[in-house]
């Protein structure tokens, strides 16, 4: 069975903080992304990456990093968290073009 | 910016078929169509996809009309379950030029009802 996972569900981290979210799928996909849910914007697209070291930006970048040293794990980075990153991120991964999209459960984050 | 267009919000009657609308007018021939959905809290779920034939799966059936420019989402016998986001999504068959993320509009919020 299909299965992306995240580090946490729920996060709590302080303005300025820097914050790791990660994200391991077991399906040998090469193409993961990171998106963030908001009440009212839907789901956008913060970065995604196709293979290992290999980054693209999504349409909202601002503010995040990423890392993808190894093919199942794709890390999103908050250099310097700020309230306006709250926010529930998703991860998401697929093999191939025309593949389904596989999603993991979400980290909903708050940043006091 | 997402391709299609959905209501934003349907009820429908447990037990009874749920039709969920979708325009997808400017898609393109090499442009297939996903249905995602969300259930609260949980990140999004794939449903089916297709390209010009009619598909069904365990979960669904997807119409997709013969220009191509709206589809329907059809789940046969609703379950409360079922109430959830759905997001038709239209993403480019990128076989030999590179992956596309999927880019989700706002849905439909489906209320199924007992």
């Amino acid at each position: 069975d299909v299965k992306v996972t995240q580090s946490s569900r729920y996060l709590v981290k302080r303005t300025g903080e820097k914050v790791f979210l990660e994200c391991v799928q077991d399906m040998d996909h090469e193409n993961m992304f990171w998106y963030r849910q908001d009440p009212g914007l839907g789901l956008r697209l913060i970065y995604f990456s196709y293979d290992v070291k290999m980054k693209e930006k999504g349409d909202i970048p601002e503010g995040y990093s990423v890392s993808r040293e190894k093919k199942e794990r794709f890390s999103l980075i908050l250099e310097s968290a700020s309230t306006n990153q709250t926010s529930m991120y998703l991860c998401a991964s697929l093999r191939e073009p025309q593949e389904t999209q596989y999603f993991g459960p979400g980290t909903r984050l708050l940043v006091l | 910016d997402a391709k299609t267009t959905q209501p934003p919000s349907m009820d429908c009657a447990e037990g009874r078929a749920a039709n969920l609308p979708c325009n997808h007018s400017t898609i393109s021939g090499n442009e297939y169509v996903y249905w995602y959905r969300q259930i609260h809290s949980q990140g999004p779920q794939y449903i089916i996809h297709g390209l010009k034939n009619n598909e069904t799966n365990e979960m669904a059936s997807l119409i997709i009309t013969e220009d191509r420019k709206s589809s329907t989402l059809i789940l046969p016998h609703a379950t409360l379950r079922d109430t959830a986001v759905y997001y038709c999504i239209v993403r480019v068959d990128n076989t030999y030029s590179g992956n596309t993320p999927l880019v989700f509009g706002k849905g439909t919020r489906l209320s199924v009802i007992a």
